[in-house]
């Protein structure tokens, strides 16, 4: 079974300032999709950002970036000029292209924006 | 992307009792995904509910305990069956989208309590 770990359960950042949060993942496919959760207080779980791991070039979207390693499977997020509304809890989620369409999340890692 | 609402938002409900929780699409979608989410815990996996099979259940679930129904394409039942104050959590719906990873879009979740 595919594991997902998050080792970092809290993050800090000032606002303007740039944070990564790291995931890790254990799986023996060659291809699947990597994804980038976030979930507000609201709890609305809302998808920042998705890399297919056929793919080299790393994603992004507007000021969230990918560092992506297939051979050290790492995935980690990179959250430019930090905002306040970026305070959120992030998971990390892996969904194999043959295991099924279902998500495997890692434990999540909250983030803090400070002013 | 897709709209996905859920009822009841919220409910605080007495052990040995039943709830049934909705999710609605705004688009025909053919996977749909029943998600729990423990106070303070990442997103597991419940069942997955395709229109027109029986729903499949990951371990530690059973279809006694969650029923699920899936009448058509926009539309899905949970229910949690004879509840115990264990069951209090998030519970959470979500679609996948046709495409290239079949990116998962989630309901706004039902917030569970039971006494």
């Amino acid at each position: 079974a595919q594991t997902v770990t998050q080792s970092q359960p809290e993050m800090s950042v000032q606002e303007a300032e740039t944070v990564t949060l790291s995931c890790t993942y254990d799986t023996s496919e060659s291809d699947y999709y990597l994804f980038w959760y976030k979930q507000p207080p609201s709890r609305q779980m809302i998808l920042v950002i998705r890399q297919e791991a056929y793919k080299q070039q790393n994603a992004t979207e507007n000021r969230f970036s990918v560092n992506f390693q297939k051979a050290a499977k790492s995935f980690s997020l990179k959250i430019s000029d930090s905002q306040l509304g970026d305070a959120a809890m992030y998971f990390c989620a892996y969904r194999g292209r043959n295991s099924g369409y279902a998500l495997n999340f890692g434990k999540g890692t909250s983030l803090l924006v400070t002013p | 992307s897709a709209v996905i609402s859920q009822k009841p938002s919220r409910d605080i409900c007495q052990r040995g009792t039943s709830l049934t929780i909705q999710c609605q699409v705004d688009s025909q979608v053919t996977m749909m995904f029943w998600y729990r989410q423990q106070p303070g815990q990442s997103l597991t996996l419940i069942a997955t509910a395709n229109q027109g099979s029986e729903a499949t259940y990951e371990s530690g679930f059973v279809i006694d305990k969650f029923p699920i129904s899936r009448p058509n394409l926009t539309f899905s039942t949970l229910t949690v069956s004879n509840m115990s104050p264990e069951d209090s959590s998030i519970y959470l719906c979500s679609v996948a989208l046709q495409g290239s990873s079949y990116e998962q879009y989630f309901g706004p979740g039902t917030r569970l309590t039971v006494t």
